[in-house]
């Protein structure tokens, strides 16, 4: 088992460029979750989903989407990038929110100039 | 209010001293807790649930408050390798589940 997967593990990008960083993961969990992680601010969930076609929204939103057309991958998609989203972003699944381990994958590092 | 409290530290304690962190949530109705490990510049990953009876593993205790709304982890006999940020997860509305923002722990020689 590979776990939990995400690439790229660092990104660069210029003010208003959009992306998709990409998470994957072969555990056939149904819960799966992106979280951004700031210094100080601990990890704030974006958005997450708690099986294929279903998502919902987390603490911070706004200027990411998400979608989940398979169990297996859960790509967050930053629409045009701002400074304010340099963050470590970290991808994780459970088996289901309640009271089940999350697993999280190795973080992708994006800045944003 | 937050919904998911921690004291951010760093807690600097010598090698084999015990220190306790506590962790406050608001959401009355959370029934699942856990604390999570975070190495620097890594992912973080499960130190242990925490049950209503409270749960002892090794040097690492974890119990809940429900009256008072807190959870706490306690370390016994610190290590070196204890020093890490430790983060507490609270169930909360919907199927959200929220970290606290991590106490940073500090163990010297």
């Amino acid at each position: 088992n590979a776990g939990v997967t995400q690439t790229p593990k660092f990104q660069v990008l210029k003010t208003g460029q959009s992306m998709t960083l990409q998470c994957a993961q072969d555990m056939n969990h149904e819960y799966m979750s992106w979280y951004r992680q700031d210094p100080g601010m601990g990890l704030r969930l974006i958005h997450y989903s708690v099986g294929a076609g279903i998502t919902d929204q987390g603490e911070v939103p706004n200027g990411y989407n998400v979608s989940r057309s398979t169990t297996e991958d859960f790509p967050l998609r930053l629409l045009s990038a701002a400074p304010s989203q340099t963050s470590v972003y970290f991808c994780a699944s459970s088996y289901s929110y309640r009271g089940y381990e999350q697993y999280f994958g190795p973080g992708t590092r994006l800045t944003v100039t | 209010r937050k919904e998911v409290e921690q004291d951010p530290g760093p807690f600097n304690v010598p090698e084999g001293a015990t220190v306790a962190f506590n962790c406050t949530y608001s959401n009355s109705a959370s029934q699942s807790f856990f604390w999570y490990r975070q190495d620097c510049r890594k992912e973080p990953k499960l130190l242990m649930s925490v049950y209503s009876s409270g749960n002892e593993d090794g040097r690492f205790t974890a119990q809940l408050n429900r009256a008072s709304q807190y959870i706490s982890l306690l370390i016994r006999d610190s290590k070196l390798s204890d020093s890490a940020t430790y983060l507490c997860v609270a169930p909360q509305g919907g199927n959200k589940l929220v970290f606290g923002a991590g106490t940073i722990l500090r163990v010297k020689s």
